[in-house]
């Protein structure tokens, strides 16, 4: 059963452009990460949100929580070559210690 | 600078031949994990250390065991890898502060080839 649905799967898109990627679950989640991947790499931690409407930014990405904790957007403005990845989201499973991860977005920043 | 190394990062083996992936953290965190993510998908939790306790997921094969012999190694073995089982096995490891989500750490993953 798939509790984390990503959209778009896969992203293609210019150096400059901006782009959304989303993260979707029916039910309510206390948390939500997200990680990106390069390839040959494992995934990094980007960033934890908490509460209900919550909106992070690291320098060109800009991460949203729902206001229902259902659901959650990162939006990355004047995307560079640099953000090309896999990017995951993740809740907690059952216990803190365990992550649920979705199925991801590959993005691809062609310059 | 490394805190969770991975070894080999690159390993093949034959259809049914045992191999043990490794993994080790400088971070002294008391949870370890294993994961098998196959290309374009997600990581898949296989089990993870509590400490010395073992948690297996329900769905991980038998084929696949762990060793975690004191807190900073950990690892992975495929009593007998099937074609299925190529894949990249990433470890990671947490704090386990409570709360909420713990904040994962990931090597870089060993790509594993079965011939």
């Amino acid at each position: 059963t798939q509790l984390l649905e990503q959209s778009p799967q896969f992203l293609s898109i210019q150096e400059g452009e901006n782009l959304t990627v989303y993260c979707n679950s029916s039910s309510v989640f206390s948390s939500l990460q997200w990680y990106r991947q390069e390839p040959g790499e494992g995934p990094v931690l980007l960033v934890t949100v908490v509460t209900g409407g919550e909106v992070k930014k690291l320098k060109r990405l800009t991460f949203q929580f729902g206001d229902a904790r259902k659901d959650s957007s990162l939006h990355i403005t004047a995307a560079q070559p640099g953000d090309t990845g896999l990017y995951l989201c993740a809740k907690a499973g059952r216990g803190a210690q365990k992550l649920v991860f979705g199925q991801g977005t590959r993005l691809t920043i062609n310059p | 600078d490394a805190m969770v190394i991975q070894n080999p990062r690159y390993q093949v083996t034959q259809f049914g031949k045992p191999v043990t992936l490794s993994c080790s953290q400088t971070l002294n965190h008391n949870v370890m994990y294993w994961y098998q993510q196959k290309s374009s998908q997600a990581p898949k939790l296989l089990f993870h250390y509590y400490d010395k306790d073992f948690n297996n997921e329900a769905d991980t094969p038998d084929n696949f065991q762990s060793r975690r012999p004191n807190t900073s190694f950990c690892f992975l073995d495929i009593r007998s890898p099937g074609l299925g089982d190529a894949a990249m096995y990433l470890c990671a490891t947490s704090r386990a502060a409570g709360g909420n989500t713990d904040t994962q750490y990931f090597g870089p993953g060993t790509r594993l080839t079965v011939l």
